[in-house]
């Protein structure tokens, strides 16, 4: 297998329920993020994890929880979310250089309902 | 406030015709620009990217310009052909945020026969 690949495609999950959404890379990178991607509105950046390490997260809900184990794989834990929340789930993974632009590789997203 | 915007939510060209995709950015610390091809349903793929020191850059079919003084990027895609319509997604990071890709929310072009 080679690039990002996102398990599951589709998720339904009751606002009761504890869910995770999986990603995985083949591309050797160095960073992870997730994104949401509401209907008609630019893709929303959750968390970075660079070398393992939590780097970023922009104000997201803790009923949202990241787990970054190595840096093949990247987890979004998911509990007692909201309709709201229904959404593509984005994985992404990056070569952090340190270089000015890099860029970024897409899964193929996980399309979660929540109902 | 949106620091990276895409004004026309659709573009309907015809096959064989120039595409032009306009992405207009507010942060003067931006230095790097990246165009993104996107599906219904899926993750972006990377098409294209230029850096603030260049003013072009071109790979086959797709040309992306870029005019500092103007805050202002263009994708040209010539001859546009049927498999090019999709939704094309700009995005630009800033010097020391390489993590901090800000994206626009998309154009989608429409290729007629």
């Amino acid at each position: 297998e080679t690039g990002v690949t996102q398990t599951p495609r589709h998720l339904v999950m009751g606002m009761t329920n504890k869910k995770s959404l999986k990603c995985e890379q083949h591309l050797g990178h160095n960073a992870m993020y997730w994104y949401k991607q509401s209907a008609k509105k630019p893709l929303e950046l959750m968390f970075v994890y660079s070398l393992e390490e939590r780097v970023e997260n922009n104000s997201v809900p803790s009923r949202f929880s990241p787990e970054c184990p190595n840096s093949s794989h990247l987890f979004l834990h998911l509990h007692t979310l909201q309709p709201e929340d229904s959404a593509l789930y984005l994985c992404a993974s990056s070569q952090d250089s340190g270089l000015p632009g890099t860029e970024a590789f897409f899964g193929q997203g996980t399309r979660l309902t929540v109902v | 406030d949106q620091q990276v915007k895409q004004n026309s939510p659709s573009l309907s060209v015809q096959e064989g015709r120039i595409s032009i995709l306009n992405c207009d950015y507010t942060n003067s610390m931006f230095d790097y620009f990246l165009w993104y091809k996107k599906y219904p349903a899926e993750g972006p793929t990377f098409l294209i990217s230029i850096s603030s020191i260049k003013d072009k850059n071109e790979d086959g079919r797709f040309t992306v310009f870029l005019n500092k003084s103007a805050k202002h990027l263009s994708l040209h895609i010539v001859p546009s052909q049927p498999g090019d319509s999709a939704v094309y997604v700009c995005a630009a990071s800033a010097l020391g945020s390489n993590y901090q890709l800000i994206w626009g929310a998309g154009t989608k072009l429409i290729i007629k026969p």
